[in-house]
């Protein structure tokens, strides 16, 4: 079946930051893969979407790229700052079906 | 725009016990869903409505009944809480009816935070 793994459960950070979270993906399907950001007390949101192999999305200084060969997809931002500290989660959506990943918590120091 | 409303917003229950969890939304949305969030788990889908009178089991349907009262609400009930059991449920909807076809970005409510005792 459908799966999306997220290895980073947490990661802190000071500001100024570089950050890197990494997920990988399985289907049989032609995936289209997304990022949420889910702040304390709040559901979910979109932050961005990623369609196209190899290419970029940004959205608020973050940036998702996307690898077919290694069925591998990023987000990462330059310089994190402390509004930055949320929790981040991968998505994968094939067919019907919308695949989340366990989710990387993001502290950022002041 | 619009809202994602989920009640209520924290819900105590007792082993065994039957309970409901209610949302509405206002984007004139064809499709909701509910999903669980457990800590360290991510979010799993328990059920989800394509249309006003349709209903789908998700990947974690097993305990739990669903019923699409109306294109704005749909509701999810717990059949039998057990015990020390902790999650949040989240209801979401999507604008377009089919996700096959054409991408729609899924809208989430704040959560129902259950505690089992």
């Amino acid at each position: 079946g459908d799966s999306v793994i997220q290895m980073q459960g947490q990661v802190t950070l000071s500001e100024n930051d570089f950050l890197f979270i990494n997920c990988t993906y399985s289907t049989t399907g032609y995936p289209t893969l997304f990022w949420y950001v889910q702040y304390s007390g709040e559901g979910p949101q979109l932050l961005l979407q990623v369609t196209t192999a190899n290419n970029k999305g940004s959205s608020r200084g973050f940036e998702a790229t996307y690898d077919k060969g290694t069925t591998s997809f990023h987000l990462q931002k330059t310089s994190v700052q402390e509004i930055d500290s949320a929790v981040y989660y991968c998505a994968m959506r094939a067919g019907y079906k919308l695949t989340f990943g366990t989710g990387t918590s993001l502290l950022v120091d002041p | 725009g619009g809202i994602i409303t989920q009640t209520p917003k924290f819900l105590i229950g007792q082993e065994g016990q039957k309970l409901t969890l209610k949302c509405q939304q206002n984007f004139n949305h064809d499709t909701m869903y509910w999903y669980r969030q457990d800590s360290g788990k991510g979010l799993r889908l328990i059920y989800y409505s394509i249309t006003e009178n349709d209903l789908q089991k998700g990947d974690l349907s097993e305990g739990y009944d669903a019923s699409r009262e109306k294109k704005s609400s749909f509701s999810l009930t717990v059949t039998s809480a057990q015990k020390n059991e902790m999650a949040v449920f989240l209801c979401a909807s999507s604008r377009f009816r089919d996700w096959g076809v054409s991408y729609a970005e899924q809208f989430f409510g704040p959560g129902t935070r259950l505690t089992v005792l």
